[in-house]
């Protein structure tokens, strides 16, 4: 069965420091791989995905993540975080094509200091 | 118009009430998957729709039953409410089409079960 790890339950940032969100999986097969933000009292929104190919893909608000199959990571990366970066992120491993169920990660909750 | 909508927003209930949250959408979508959100869980599946005649269980499915009534609505009923079912419950669409397709989020419904 498939799983996903977010190690850091709360990352602590200041403003305009670069940010790591660590995310390591377990599939068998080839990953589909997402990474989503949830601002608060907000729905989840999808900052980026992986499906194949370059294994450094570029999302929304100037996210970006890296695939690492060696490694079974899926890291999100940003430069320079902004104040609205609070939030939290969820990344989530999805079952083959055909049969897309997610399975998400518990989550790591930014927050911005000035 | 938001493209997936979930009603109520909140609610508040007693152990033991027969609860209803629906969803619906105008994106067009085929599949349709409901999640509850627990602090520090992460989002799991609780039911999923391929289609109209196609229900199937999720990873916490015990408790919960369904009901796709279309295309565009997908609700989730809690037979006898009971405190532990309290948490935030998310509806998500996808479409069917070439390749992985992700899946849209709408804002979520707080339960409250007391």
């Amino acid at each position: 069965a498939q799983s996903v790890t977010q190690p850091d339950i709360h990352i602590t940032v200041s403003e305009g420091a670069s940010l790591e969100l660590r995310c390591n999986y377990s599939y068998g097969a080839t990953p589909y791989l997402f990474w989503y933000v949830q601002s608060p009292g907000q729905g989840l929104q999808l900052l980026l995905k992986y499906f194949s190919g370059d294994t450094l893909v570029q999302g929304i608000k100037g996210f970006e993540a890296e695939f690492k199959r060696s490694q079974s990571s899926f890291n999100l990366r940003k430069p320079s975080v902004h104040w609205s970066d609070a939030a939290e992120y969820f990344c989530a491993v999805g079952e083959e094509v055909g049969n897309e169920k997610l399975t998400f990660g518990t989550g790591t909750r930014l927050t911005i200091i000035p | 118009d938001a493209d997936v909508t979930q009603t109520p927003r909140n609610r508040i209930t007693k152990t033991g009430k027969r609860i209803m949250l629906e969803c619906s959408q105008t994106k067009g979508h085929d599949r349709m998957y409901w999640y509850r959100q627990d602090p520090g869980l992460g989002l799991r599946l609780i039911y999923y729709s391929f289609d109209v005649k196609d229900i199937n269980k999720g990873e916490i499915s015990d408790g919960y039953s369904v009901s796709r009534q279309a295309q565009a609505k997908f609700s989730l009923s809690l037979e006898s409410a009971i405190p532990n079912q309290t948490a935030l419950y998310f509806c998500a669409t996808s479409v069917v089409g070439w390749g992985y397709n992700e899946q849209f989020f709408g804002p979520g419904t707080r339960l409250t079960v007391l």
